[in-house]
């Protein structure tokens, strides 16, 4: 198993409809975050959290929530999806104790938003 | 100006070919510096640290330059492998990454 799954790996939705996005860690991080990827702009940072009770926007929030339900779990939403939220999307973790080794990220979830 | 800057590319090289890329950063205070390598439709992954001392792993080699807030990647003997879109990553103090928009790399037979 992925030490990070995301689920779904590819969804398509209609404008206007609530999406979630699940992302899961066996790692035992305690920072994961969100991050998506658009042609010609790299990753950009949407939400993280350090622990269970820490919750922080990131560069681009707006149109965006999230959850961390367990220090495993981190769910990103789309409240109403835009066309403009089409989008490669990663969740990744780290290790605070090891901030100098780099992240650990799903495998990603292709949205688009018609 | 973006945080991280790199060019894009993309570079097109035959096999065998030593390439470089070069990335540069503007916050002074960033504190730790990495490249990843992403391959076409995945999740990037870690390639290798950087130090300002260099750090080479086979046909790798990164450096750090602090005083000029730059960091580069040479890559000898290119492989067809070695085709990806390379990213640099730069880590505020505060742990939070911050991404480059990537290099493209293509090795031609």
């Amino acid at each position: 198993d992925a030490d990070v799954t995301q689920t779904p790996r590819n969804r398509i939705t209609k404008t206007g409809k609530r999406i979630m996005l699940e992302c899961s860690q066996t790692k035992g991080h305690d920072r994961m975050y969100w991050y998506r990827q658009d042609p010609g702009l790299g990753l950009r940072l949407i939400y993280y959290s350090f622990d269970v009770k820490d919750i922080n926007k990131g560069e681009i929030s707006d149109g965006y929530s999230v959850s961390r339900q367990a220090q495993a779990k981190f769910s990103l939403s789309l409240e109403s999806a835009i066309p403009n939220q089409t989008a490669l999307y990663f969740c990744a973790t780290s290790d605070d104790g090891q901030i100098g080794y780099g992240y650990t990220f799903g495998s990603g979830t292709r949205l688009t938003v018609v | 100006r973006k945080e991280v800057e790199q060019d894009p590319g993309p570079f097109n090289v035959p096999e065998g070919a030593t390439v470089a890329f070069n990335c540069t950063y503007s916050n002074s205070a960033s504190q730790s510096f990495f490249w990843y390598r992403q391959d076409c439709r995945k999740e990037p992954k870690l390639l290798m640290s950087v130090y300002s001392s260099g750090n080479e792993d086979g046909r790798f080699t990164a450096q750090l330059n602090r005083a000029s807030q730059y960091i580069s990647l040479l890559i000898r003997d290119s492989k067809l492998s070695d085709s990806a879109t390379y990213l640099c990553v730069v880590i505020r103090h505060t742990g939070k990454l911050i991404f480059g928009q990537g290099t493209t790399l293509q090795v031609k037979p």
